[in-house]
């Protein structure tokens, strides 16, 4: 069965670093793009930033673009989230997400349960 | 980036009744290259990831029920429930994928009357 488990969310404080990542199961891992998408506590879904199957293309929403790096390890199935910078709109659930196609971004038919993260003093 | 709009915020709609949802893009994500909608839409039930419902508009995904069929072109997207079953409440969200900078309408609370 095809799972994403994301691990790695905590409480950081403002201007802080964090690194969430997700381990892949039960699929060609290397054969989809992968992304992250959060939730803020009780608001809606914002694609954050995603990867192409092969690692060579990487997205940014502007929101995070330039302080979040987004990486995969084909060998391991594994993919990461570096956020640094961050700040208290960075809170939110983090979801890992499976593209549907490999080359670019799509839409997502498998995601992960999620892993919090809290920006705080 | 695509805006996306969806209205109502919320609904509420007796069981076995139809429930309809809209979704409004900043721009068409129609590809004229494939002539297809590059819209897909998700539910999400309380403490749980979002579930893959339809994509490319109006293709139904493995395993979900009928009940669920999306419609639209261009801008205008709709996303139908024809008999509102009680595990159908959730939020509802619609998503572009026409534009590789990702986008997602704010949702869609459907409730029981």
């Amino acid at each position: 069965e095809a799972q994403l488990v994301e691990s790695g969310g905590g409480l950081v404080q403002p201007g802080g670093s964090l690194r969430v990542s997700c381990a892949a199961t039960g699929f060609s891992f290397s054969g989809y793009a992968m992304s992250w998408v959060r939730q803020a506590p009780g608001k809606g879904l914002e694609w954050v930033s995603g990867i192409s199957g092969t690692g060579g293309r990487t997205y940014y929403a502007d929101s995070v673009r330039g302080r979040f790096t987004i990486s995969r390890d084909n060998s391991k199935n594994t993919l990461d989230l570096q956020m640094s910078s961050l700040r208290g709109d960075d809170t939110a659930i983090y979801f890992c997400a499976k593209d549907q196609y490999s080359g670019g971004l799509r839409y997502f038919d498998l995601w992960g349960r999620g892993t919090l993260v809290i920006v705080s003093s | 980036d695509i805006v996306m709009t969806q209205s109502p915020d919320s609904l509420a709609v007796s069981l076995g009744e139809r429930a309809t949802i809209n979704c409004k893009s900043g721009q068409s994500v129609l590809y004229s290259s494939t002539n297809k909608n590059y819209i897909a839409w998700y539910q999400q039930k309380p403490g749980q990831p979002p579930k893959l419902l339809i994509s490319w508009a109006s293709t139904r995904e493995s395993g979900v029920p009928e009940r669920f069929s999306g419609s639209g072109s261009g801008t205008d997207f709709t996303l139908t429930i024809s008999s509102l079953q009680a595990e159908d409440v959730a939020v509802y969200y619609c998503q572009q994928y026409y534009s590789n900078s990702l986008t997602f309408g704010g949702g869609t609370k459907v409730e029981i009357k």
